[in-house]
């Protein structure tokens, strides 16, 4: 089975500093990753994903990720964080049959 | 358009209550989903539904009954609940176009609640 580790339940940044959330996987296959993003009382949004395409995937809110083989990981990134970046983001895989299997999640505290 | 939609937004049900959960989408998807997502907790899947037939079930107990009556909507039907399934319920959807790398497409849940 498939799965991924995020490193970090919470990480607190200072606004304009950079984001960055681990996620490590583990998989016998060519992975696809998935980080999602959920606002408090939301339901999730996707952020970006992993194809093998491309090992840099660019997100949507100035996010990214890249993938490294070597180091099993797939950790997101943002140059500078916003206040409206708070919320809890979520790492993901897919196993076979369409089952995305998530990560424990890492809350995003933005300070001013 | 890649809008999920869920009703009730939220519900609190009784242990001898039957009601139901409904998610519909718009987005021509073929794959339909219900994740269970407990407090502090990642989101869990119990059902998948592919070309309208169950695909998966995680086993589910039987108190949670899916239905899917056409490509559109997904149903999930509640019967005989414990306090422990209060939880957040997200439905998604996703093309289904043979891959892996289908995205999914999530609702903003229903919150349920059984007293």
């Amino acid at each position: 089975a498939q799965s991924v580790t995020q490193l970090g339940s919470h990480v607190s940044v200072s606004e304009g500093a950079l984001v960055l959330l681990r996620c490590n996987y583990s998989s016998s296959v060519p992975p696809y990753l998935f980080w999602y993003v959920q606002y408090p009382n939301q339901g999730l949004q996707l952020l970006l994903k992993y194809t093998s395409a491309a090992t840099l995937v660019k997100g949507i809110n100035g996010f990214e990720a890249e993938f490294k083989k070597s180091e099993t990981s797939f950790h997101l990134t943002k140059p500078s964080a916003h206040m409206s970046d708070a919320a809890e983001y979520f790492c993901a895989v897919m196993e076979y049959g369409n089952k995305l299997v998530f990560g424990a999640g890492t809350i995003l505290r933005v300070k001013s | 358009d890649t809008e999920v939609t869920q009703t009730p937004k939220h519900l609190v049900m009784g242990m001898t209550n039957k009601k139901s959960l409904k998610c519909e989408q718009h987005m021509g998807h073929r794959a339909m989903y219900w994740y269970k997502q407990k407090a502090k907790k990642p989101p869990e899947l119990m059902f998948v539904y592919s070309y309208e037939k169950l695909s998966i079930n995680e086993s589910v107990p039987s108190r949670f009954s899916p239905e899917c009556p056409n490509s559109s909507l997904l149903n999930l039907h509640l019967h005989a609940l414990q306090p422990e399934d209060s939880a957040l319920y997200l439905c998604a959807s996703s093309q289904e176009r043979g891959g892996p790398a289908d995205t999914q497409y999530f609702g903003p849940g229903t919150r349920l609640t059984v007293l």
